[in-house]
């Protein structure tokens, strides 16, 4: 089973400019989240998609970021334009629905790197 | 709001050298305390699941345990492969999962 994919690995931009994340979750996963760690805290909560719809997106900072799922498959996060505390690393997971053993279980990708100068 | 906090930050041990990390939450309503590991430059890994108080998981030399305030990650033995950053994390019954900043271990040979 292929896991979860995010793409780039890495990015550095310049503050202003604009910034397009990707992350593939594992395919059936309903549930897909993403999660930010910045200078090395706590992996903090961005938003969470159920398929296409947003479920919960309190954690996004501001309107500079917007997250998109079409078509209940992949997602993309964009942040435009960039500011320097958007630094961090940015964690994609993805979980099935249902009262399975493994459900709710976050399966994670290895992460975006971004540095914003 | 949903609260995790670990301790150790930090931890360093000699091979052999059982120990315990700690996770102590607060949770409008627990739906399952998560252990995952991470090594550096992937993401966190899954290692555990609980769901109530009193329940114990074990995996190789790890264990895992739940109290109504705390989780307890109990490492027997350890070995420089174990060396990791350990993540602990609520979920609670609005389905947002609520991290810990983490306790990383070095292990010695």
């Amino acid at each position: 089973e292929a896991g979860v994919t995010q793409f780039p690995s890495h990015s550095v931009i310049e503050k202003g400019q604009t910034v397009t994340l990707r992350c593939d979750p594992i395919s059936g996963h309903d549930n897909l989240y993403w999660y930010r760690r910045v200078m090395g805290k706590e992996i903090k909560f961005l938003l969470h998609f159920v398929k296409e719809s947003k479920q919960d997106e309190s954690g996004m900072p501001n309107n500079r970021f917007l997250a998109e799922r079409t078509g209940g498959t992949y997602s993309t996060l964009k942040v435009q334009p960039a500011e320097l505390e958007d630094s961090g690393v940015y964690f994609c997971a993805s979980s099935h629905v249902g009262q399975s053993s493994g459900a709710n279980v976050l399966t994670f990708g290895a992460g975006s790197r971004l540095t914003v100068l | 709001e949903d609260q995790v906090t670990q301790s150790p930050e930090a931890l360093r041990l000699q091979e052999g050298e059982s120990s315990s990390l700690n996770c102590s939450y607060t949770v409008s309503g627990l739906r399952g305390l998560f252990w995952y590991r991470q090594d550096p430059g992937k993401g966190p890994e899954f290692l555990f699941t609980l769901y109530s108080a009193g329940e114990e998981k074990e995996k190789e030399r790890l264990k895992a345990t739940l109290t109504k305030k705390e989780s307890f990650l109990h490492i027997t033995a350890p070995k420089p492969e174990d060396s990791a950053t350990y993540l602990c994390a609520v979920l609670s019954y609005a389905g947002k999962s609520t991290f810990g900043d983490g306790t990383t271990l070095t292990v010695k040979p």
